[in-house]
């Protein structure tokens, strides 16, 4: 079955910095990348996603993007602030007729004022 | 409003005492799911259903079971509750034809 390995697990930036999340599948079937963000005792809520048929897309100050041939996808946020601080998590899944996503470990993004 | 709820939002119950976790949506998504929320293991996924009547098994089904008698609702249930199964669970629903998977509240179950 997909496997999805994300890093890293913490990641502490500035306010204003660049922040940059990786995964991996495993699976070359997989062709939906969604990226969720779930803050502090609240239910995720998806922010972007990726088909496998394009390799980058951009929604104002965050981005992601995909290399099908090694199998990793990314998500970019530019000119962070403190409330992007939460747990960012990607996946993956094929469609069956069903979504079914398996999803990464999650990421704790902490951004500094 | 456009939502899916669960209930209850916490429970604190002990080994082997049945219960049951309810998850209702009042958007007419065809498919639902649930998961499991643990430090360290992201979400994995327990049960999907895609449909009323027709569910199947995710990653880490054992120890649960769901059903599926209405369109909004999908209940989750442990028939013999174990520590290991201290948690947080969250259920989700998706339109056909749609990707977004949207999220209840959770509900934090603690197994003595």
């Amino acid at each position: 079955g997909e496997n999805v390995e994300q890093h890293p697990s913490t990641l502490s930036v500035q306010e204003g910095d660049s922040a940059v999340i990786k995964c991996t599948y495993s699976d070359s079937a997989s062709n939906y990348f969604p990226w969720y963000k779930q803050e502090l005792g609240k239910r995720p809520q998806l922010i972007i996603d990726i088909r496998s048929n394009v390799g980058e897309k951009k929604d104002q100050r965050i981005a992601v993007t995909l290399n099908k041939t090694a199998k990793h996808f990314s998500l970019h946020i530019t000119e962070t602030q403190p409330e992007d601080s939460a747990v960012y998590f990607c996946a993956a899944s094929w469609n069956t007729g069903f979504q079914k996503l398996v999803f990464g470990t999650g990421t704790r993004l902490l951004v500094s004022p | 409003e456009a939502q899916v709820t669960q209930n209850p939002r916490y429970l604190i119950t002990v080994t082997g005492k049945k219960l049951t976790v309810t998850c209702s949506q009042n958007m007419n998504h065809e498919y639902m799911s649930w998961y499991r929320q643990d430090p360290g293991l992201g979400l994995r996924q327990i049960y999907y259903s895609m449909n009323v009547e027709v569910t199947d098994k995710g990653d880490v089904p054992e120890g649960y079971k769901v059903s599926r008698k209405e369109k909004r609702n999908f209940p989750l249930i442990l028939e013999s509750p174990s520590p290991n199964q201290t948690s947080l669970y969250f259920c989700a629903s998706t339109s056909a034809g749609s990707d977004e998977q949207y999220f209840g509240p959770g509900t934090r179950l603690t197994v003595t």
